[in-house]
């Protein structure tokens, strides 16, 4: 079955920065990958995807890219605020069309 | 509905009843998931639906733990036996169908303390 990996489990940035979270995965055959943002308390809510055709996608602040070769996919926030903490979730989706999540990346941003 | 619903939001059993989790799609949706969340971690999972019938239940950790869609909308997850260790937040998500074009849209959850 599937395996996703996520790095880091934590990032602490300052307000105005850029964060990254990186996800790798093992199956060859997923090709579609959404990132879930999930404030204290509350259910996962589809932030951004992106289908393997295509390498890269934006929207405003959030933009994500994919390595197919590689299989590993990243989100990047530009400009973040103190809003944009919560935890982030990375999965991928594909063969068995069942999507596997990663373990989540805690972002912190501090004013 | 607009949304994916569940209920009960917050349950709490003694260890060794039986609990039942209901989750109402969003109307149209022929495909449902349960996960399993616990503290710290991404959603597990436990069970799809595509359609009435149980296309993948390879997740269910155990023959304590069933599911059930009769009509293809509603579907509820049962846990006999209760413990401890299933004290976790569950988690239901729609979709419109199931392949690579297909977003998943997530309940609020119930989470489920046993005691």
């Amino acid at each position: 079955g599937e395996n996703v990996e996520q790095h880091p489990s934590t990032l602490s940035v300052q307000e105005g920065d850029s964060a990254v979270i990186k996800c790798t995965y093992s199956d060859s055959a997923s090709n579609y990958f959404p990132w879930y943002k999930q404030e204290l308390g509350k259910r996962p809510q589809l932030i951004i995807d992106i289908r393997s055709n295509v390498g890269e996608k934006k929207d405003q602040r959030i933009a994500v890219t994919l390595n197919k070769t590689a299989k590993h996919f990243s989100l990047h926030i530009t400009e973040t605020q103190p809003e944009d903490s919560a935890v982030y979730f990375c999965a991928a989706s594909g063969g068995s069309y069942i999507p596997t999540f990663g373990r989540g990346t805690s972002l912190i941003v501090h004013p | 509905g607009a949304g994916v619903s569940q209920t009960p939001s917050n349950k709490v059993t003694e260890k060794g009843k039986y609990v039942e989790l209901r989750c109402d799609p969003i109307s149209g949706h022929t495909a449902l998931y349960w996960y399993r969340q616990s503290l710290g971690q991404g959603p597990e999972f436990l069970i799809y639906f595509q359609g009435t019938g149980a296309a993948d239940d390879s997740g269910l950790p155990n023959d304590r733990f069933f599911a059930v869609r009769p009509e293809g909308s509603v579907s509820t997850l049962k846990i006999q036996r209760t413990e401890r260790g299933d004290s976790a937040v569950y988690l239901c998500a729609s979709s419109e169908g199931v392949g690579d074009h297909y977003g998943y849209t997530f309940g609020s959850g119930t989470r489920l303390t046993v005691v």
